[in-house]
């Protein structure tokens, strides 16, 4: 199963900040098969990217994905208030499905 | 509003079961596969496995191969997960989410609902 991690575990920056979240494959993504989502306290995780960098619909252009093989990239250009959550990285090109343990971003 | 909401969660003794529910509304789910994901306590998520849209496929985590029973009823726009045998180590959050592809599966989830917490404690 291909193990995912993702960095840093905990992220502390202000708004209008860059953001800069990795997730690190222990072997090639099949078709860079990557997703990313955003999770709230108490709400639904939101889908951003699937494919690395195909943003999802209604996602504001200041979040950006990219990245191949083993090394993934999100971005958030300027960070707003609403960013501030957990994120989540999600592999789906190989048999068994997995996560990484997610990134915090929290405000500084 | 487009939605997906679970219920059944809450305290169960170990060895014992539990059947969630994950109804939808907004569409029609019968269109799409279904997916169960759970988080426990300060672990990230994982993925327990999917039901596709008319119910004759399922796919299972090994970790609840046997114990965990996905099923559909498309009338009433709903999916469940049958829990049997519980251990203290299935405490978690579980989340139901939806496949994107109509007729099909990406194995990513565009739409997920809240969750329902299930405690499993002596």
């Amino acid at each position: 199963e291909i193990v995912l991690t993702q960095s840093p575990g905990t992220l502390s920056l202000s708004p209008g900040e860059r953001a800069t979240l990795s997730c690190r494959a222990s072997q090639s993504v099949n078709s860079n098969y990557l997703a990313w989502y955003q999770q709230k306290p108490g709400q639904a995780p939101r889908l951003l990217f699937s494919g690395a960098s195909s943003r999802a619909t209604g996602i504001p252009d200041r979040f950006s994905g990219s990245g191949s093989g083993t090394d993934f990239t999100l971005t958030i250009s300027r960070l707003e208030p609403e960013d501030f959550a957990v994120y989540h990285c999600q592999q789906y090109g190989d048999s068994v499905i997995t996560f990484g343990q997610g990134t915090r971003l929290e405000i500084k | 509003q487009v939605q997906l909401v679970e219920s059944g969660g809450g305290v169960v003794q170990p060895g014992r079961s539990l059947r969630l529910s994950c109804a939808a509304s907004g569409f029609t789910l019968s269109s799409f596969a279904v997916h169960w994901v759970r988080q426990a306590p300060g672990k990230g998520l994982e993925w327990l496995g999917v039901i596709s849209f008319d119910g004759s496929k399922r796919y299972y985590a090994d970790s609840v191969k046997g114990r965990f029973t996905i099923s559909r009823d498309n009338s009433k726009n709903t999916v469940y997960l049958q829990m049997n045998s519980l251990r203290v180590e299935d405490t978690a959050v579980y989340y139901c989410a939806r496949d994107p592809m109509t007729g099909g599966w990406y194995w990513y989830f565009d739409l997920w609902g809240r969750g329902t917490v299930a405690t499993v404690s002596s």
